[in-house]
């Protein structure tokens, strides 16, 4: 069965810092998709990036980069010049040929001024 | 373009009580998602829709949760009887799909939070 593993509860950066959040999961599929979610306090869920498993190159959005190694099975997102607005959970997930979402447990990120 | 709509917000209730949500996913969107988080974890997939049939179910408790999407557009979810651990936020979610396709981006609604006393 697939899962998604994100093993940080929570991570805290200073403002302008860089921060790399972890993410592991576990397939045996060989077409499938990674994704980084922000969840802001009572707001909606909303995607940062996504990554397409065949892809070797890492996506990029502005100041959001991911690190996808594929063998290792690790997907780690990096935010740059961190913001007051990045405060937020994140959730990695996972999508596959059965369409189902699989999400992990989230990493609670806090922006120190 | 509207997003996904639910309501209500939110709910307080009773245990043995019952409770109904409602979503309205974006228009166009085949597929649509119930989610429960709870408070702390990650979204746990509780069913899903392709049109108005039901791709997955595998993780809704059958006994006290059920859910229909018929026409194939907005959705209901609903709780009876409700037990404490039914406290939680119920996501909607949905996304649009085109063939096989599997990238598709979901798009959530604000949720709806609940409460069991």
């Amino acid at each position: 069965a697939q899962t998604v593993t994100q093993s940080q509860p929570e991570m805290s950066v200073q403002e302008a810092e860089t921060v790399t959040l972890s993410c592991t999961y576990d397939t045996s599929e060989s077409d499938y998709y990674l994704f980084w979610y922000k969840q802001p306090p009572s707001r909606q869920m909303i995607l940062v990036i996504r990554q397409e498993a065949y892809k070797q190159q890492n996506a990029t959005e502005n100041r959001f980069s991911v690190n996808f190694q594929k063998a290792a099975k690790s997907f780690s997102l990096k935010i740059s010049d961190s913001q007051l607005g990045d405060a937020a959970m994140y959730f990695c997930a996972y999508i596959s040929g059965t369409y189902k979402y699989i999400f992990g447990t989230g990493t609670r990120l806090k922006v120190l001024a | 373009e509207a997003g996904v709509a639910q309501s209500p917000r939110y709910k307080i209730i009773e245990k043995r009580q019952s409770v109904a949500f409602w979503c309205n996913p974006i228009s166009g969107h085949a597929t649509l998602y119930w989610y429960q988080q709870i408070l702390g974890q990650g979204p746990k997939l509780l069913i899903q829709f392709q049109n108005n049939g039901v791709v997955d179910d595998s993780q809704l408790p059958k006994d006290r949760f059920s859910a229909e999407r018929l026409k194939g557009v907005d959705s209901t979810l609903k709780i009876q009887p409700a037990k404490l651990e039914d406290s939680a936020v119920y996501l909607c979610a949905s996304s649009l799909r085109t063939g096989t396709s599997i990238s598709g981006e979901l798009f959530f609604g604000e949720g709806s939070r609940l409460t069991v006393l």
